[in-house]
């Protein structure tokens, strides 16, 4: 497909288990977005990679919080010795250039920490 | 820190009427400002995108008013539809400064009724 996809679709989890979510971007596009959904809310900011360069991490909230895009593509988020806060919808976008507009949405991981 | 405000959390209106979501933002620098949809599952979809140089922007429907003095922008949906029940996010980035993730309002959930 065209678009931004993510998986898994769903993950459940025990509190205290390691997870990981991927996302694939549009091809060719260069600047790459994680957010994080709470039920209810709008999404708010993560982390963010031009190409392989994370140039931004500010909004991870802990340092069990780690993303990466090794080869500039493919990312992956990671949340070590998961909480049940982290409950929520992880969303990732994708853009074509360095203005990083407009961005691109996946359908998001549905995480849920037992 | 709450840097975009969102009103109102819900809005019920009839098949052909118009809604009107309403956004304030605090960060001056802050020079572009998308409206997302997002149906329940999906991620945000862009619908519609203003920068601060114009008063407003039409595309089929959908209508951004911005007032840059007031630091406000408003999305108007015409002739509202069934199919438009949805939530709908503003958000607010800057394109050339180096805040470029977007900061989401709170959502408001929209029904239009038959």
């Amino acid at each position: 497909g065209a678009g931004v996809s993510q998986s898994p679709r769903y993950k459940v989890a025990k509190r205290g288990q390691d997870v990981a979510l991927r996302c694939d971007p549009i091809s060719g596009h260069v600047s790459l977005f994680w957010y994080q959904q709470a039920l209810g809310q709008g999404p708010e900011f993560l982390t963010y990679f031009q190409n392989e360069a994370q140039l931004d991490k500010s909004g991870l909230p802990s340092d069990r919080f780690f993303a990466e895009r090794p080869e500039g593509s493919v990312s992956t988020l990671k949340i070590q010795r998961t909480q049940q806060e982290d409950s929520a919808v992880y969303l990732c976008a994708s853009s074509l250039r360095n203005y990083n507009q407009p961005q691109h949405f996946g359908d998001g991981t549905r995480l849920s920490i037992l | 820190q709450q840097q975009v405000k969102q009103s109102p959390q819900s809005l019920i209106v009839q098949k052909g009427g118009i809604s009107i979501i309403n956004c304030a933002y605090e960060n001056t620098a802050f020079d572009y400002f998308p409206w997302y949809q997002q149906f329940p599952g999906k991620g945000p979809a862009l619908l519609i995108a203003i920068r601060p140089d114009v008063s407003e922007k039409k595309e089929g429907r959908f209508t951004i008013s911005f007032n840059k003095s007031a630091k406000q922008f408003s999305l108007h949906i015409m002739d509202s539809q069934p199919g438009d029940s949805a939530t709908y996010f503003c958000a607010a980035a800057q394109i050339s400064g180096s805040a470029r993730q977007l900061t989401f309002g709170s959502g408001t959930q929209l029904t239009v009724l038959p």
